[in-house]
């Protein structure tokens, strides 16, 4: 079946602008992450949400980030006002009720200019 | 807090040589734990995992081996081959029963020497 999808793959903004990035998780799947990635480091943690209950926000870097889970299925996270450190791949997962794999998506490659 | 530990953070081994990657882990509570593999450009894949009610488990040349007491659980590669070339990651669930997060180590940066 068809796995997580992200969109756009590419994405490159002037500083200052906003961005939208989108996340498809695998339909049914009940739990999703964000994540940052910057260039050969590890994986930042962001945001999590898990069914209808409040969002895990810990991660989010700064008030400049959120994120928005609509109808329980696909996700947008915003950038405000983009600075050039907010330049990462962002990748999302999603778990299925077993809240244990993590299925990956290709991720959204951000750069700030 | 909460965390996962994971070491090495960098390993060189020499093809046909064994690997071992090593994450330690705060929450008793954690009850699975997987590896995930990432390739150069790639997203991570689910390469093996293991629940807490055994302490070893292997898939050809790759086992995972877990130590409950101890908090802390291992990747071993035998047998190193160039496309093993990669960043490792562990993970466990931390927050307690129920409410559990999967949280990620900081990677391990593999790389077989031909």
């Amino acid at each position: 079946g068809a796995g997580v999808s992200q969109s756009p793959s590419n994405k490159v903004t002037e500083k200052g602008k906003d961005v939208e990035l989108r996340c498809d998780p695998i339909s049914g799947h009940t739990a999703l992450y964000w994540y940052r990635q910057s260039l050969g480091q590890g994986l930042e943690f962001l945001i999590y949400f898990q069914g209808n209950s409040a969002p895990d926000k810990s991660g989010l870097p700064s008030d400049r980030f959120s994120a928005e889970r609509t109808g329980g299925s696909v996700s947008t996270l915003t950038i405000q006002r983009t600075q050039q450190e907010d330049s990462a791949v962002y990748l999302c997962a999603s778990t299925g009720t077993q809240r244990e794999t993590q299925y990956f998506g290709p991720g959204t490659r951000l750069l700030v200019l | 807090g909460e965390n996962v530990e994971q070491h090495p953070s960098t390993l060189s081994v020499q093809e046909g040589d064994s690997a071992v990657i090593k994450c330690t882990y705060s929450d008793s509570a954690s009850n699975y734990f997987p590896w995930y593999k990432q390739e150069l450009g790639k997203r991570p894949q689910l390469i093996i995992d293991i629940r807490s009610n055994v302490g070893e488990k292997k898939d050809q040349r790759i086992a995972v081996t877990l130590n409950k007491t101890a908090k802390h659980f291992s990747l071993h590669i035998t047998e190193t081959q160039p496309e093993d070339s990669a960043v490792y990651f562990c993970a466990a669930p931390l927050g307690g029963k129920g409410a559990q997060k999967l949280v990620f180590g900081q990677g391990t940066r593999l790389t077989i020497n031909p």
